[in-house]
């Protein structure tokens, strides 16, 4: 199977502008998760899709949102640009096919990286 | 609150030689524990997971870990490193607040300096 796919790879934006992400997960697999990596703060959840519904988020703000389609692609966006949003942008997708998925490996993509001026 | 502690952030080592990277985990996250790998300019790749059972858990690339409850610890370990492991590693384990459900809380990574 094809793994995670992410793109575009890299991104250059001025501060104010929004940005849009793809992700496309492992065929068969209904969850996808984005986390940002900076080196001040390592990794963070972003938030989680299933079944196109967002399905838990973490402490970010609403400037950063996404959504899922019906053939589980995923898509984040972040509006108003800061540039502390410049970060390596991950995607993860599972199979989430127990309700509770504590044990289920996440998959993850290589990641956008978003440089912001 | 739930933490991930990876007490190194750098390593280095000379090849052939042994490695111990630390992690310890809060005893208010699971106990499913999770080893990831980041190469340079990659995403993360699984090492090894603990779910249950033995305590010792072998992973690819020769990578072990070993769970001990007791002192809330999941070391990563390979017997003799060679150049190509030269990246960063990361400790995790499922987010438990907000019914996450399996969304990952990371360690700060440790990276991994092999030299000739």
């Amino acid at each position: 199977k094809a793994g995670v796919t992410q793109t575009p790879r890299y991104l250059i934006k001025t501060r104010g502008q929004q940005v849009t992400l793809s992700c496309s997960p492992i065929s068969g697999h209904r969850s996808v998760s984005w986390y940002q990596q900076t080196p001040g703060q390592g990794l963070q959840f972003l938030f989680e899709y299933f079944s196109e519904t967002q399905r838990n988020k973490g402490n970010f703000p609403g400037r950063f949102s996404g959504r899922q389609f019906s053939n589980s692609r995923s898509e984040m966006n972040v509006s108003t640009l800061e540039l502390g949003d410049s970060a390596l942008y991950l995607c993860a997708s599972r199979d989430r096919g127990r309700l509770a998925g504590e044990t289920d490996t996440q998959y993850f993509g290589p990641g956008t990286r978003l440089t912001v001026l | 609150a739930q933490s991930v502690t990876q007490l190194d952030s750098q390593v280095p080592v000379f090849e052939e030689a042994p490695v111990e990277l630390r992690c310890n985990y809060s005893s208010s996250v699971s106990v499913y524990l999770f080893w990831y790998v980041q190469y340079p300019n990659q995403g993360l790749q699984l090492l090894l997971k603990y779910l249950s059972g033995s305590t010792l858990v072998k992973g690819i690339n020769g990578f072990e870990a070993e769970f001990n409850k007791s002192q809330t610890s999941f070391h990563l370990r390979k017997p003799s490193v060679h150049i190509s492991d030269t990246a960063e590693y990361f400790c995790a384990a499922p987010w438990l607040e907000g019914g996450s459900q399996g969304n990952l809380i990371f360690g700060k990574g440790t990276k991994l300096s092999v030299k000739p």
